[in-house]
């Protein structure tokens, strides 16, 4: 089984609802990231949170919300969707410990907003 | 400016060729990471260095503080090399990425 999972895989809905992507993961990992990929662009983090306590912003929180629910799960809300959050959305963990922070990605959401 | 330039951007290559893929930064880091995204989406680390170099089968990451400058190569390269490899900084306790660079390796 995958250590890092996500869900959904694909999601498609409408302008104005209120979507949640959902990720867990078995690693153990305290720190836990929510990023989005557009085509051209590298990876922008949205969330990270380092322990169940511990939310911080981003560089590209406005719009989206988090919720750490244990220190295996960590979810991302879109509040009120809109056409501009229409991207792939990853989320990664990664081990407090270490001298480095190698992340762990799960598959990824694609997620369109019509 | 970002912070993270990856070049090239696209890159076709016949198999067999030596591939090198470029990675420069603007600031101070603790460590640079290679990453490779196949088509399906996944993502998976292929390096991690903070200096000199690294070496895993036919890719090899090399990196040089002071011109913030790192580069991946790959040897005897294969169509299933075809993927989207990015370069990523770590410093303080995030990373930055690149903003990718499309391998295509044909038969």
């Amino acid at each position: 089984d995958a250590d890092v999972t996500q869900t959904p895989r694909n999601r498609i809905t409408k302008t104005g609802k209120r979507i949640m992507l959902e990720c867990s993961q078995t690693k153990g990992h305290d720190r836990m990231y929510w990023y989005r990929q557009d085509p051209g662009l590298g990876l922008r983090l949205i969330y990270y949170s380092f322990d169940v306590k511990d939310i911080n912003k981003g560089e590209i929180s406005d719009g989206y919300s988090v919720s750490r629910q244990a220190q295996a799960k960590f979810s991302l809300s879109l509040e009120s969707a809109i056409p501009n959050q229409t991207a792939l959305y990853f989320c990664a963990t990664s081990d407090l410990g270490g001298n480095h922070n190698e992340q762990f990605f799960g598959p990824g959401t694609r997620l369109t907003v019509l | 400016k970002n912070e993270v330039e990856q070049s090239p951007q696209n890159l076709t290559a016949q198999e067999g060729e030596f591939i090198t893929i470029n990675c420069s930064y603007s600031v101070g880091i603790s460590a640079l990471h290679w990453l490779q995204q196949h088509p399906g989406g996944g993502i998976v680390s292929l390096f991690m260095l903070s200096s000199g170099k690294k070496k895993h089968g036919r890719l090899i990451a090399t990196i040089n503080i002071q011109e913030k400058h790192s580069s991946l190569h790959i040897t005897a390269s294969h169509p299933r090399d075809s993927a989207v490899y990015i370069c990523a900084v770590e410093y303080g306790n995030k990373l930055v990425f690149g903003a990718g660079t499309i391998l295509r390796v044909k038969s």
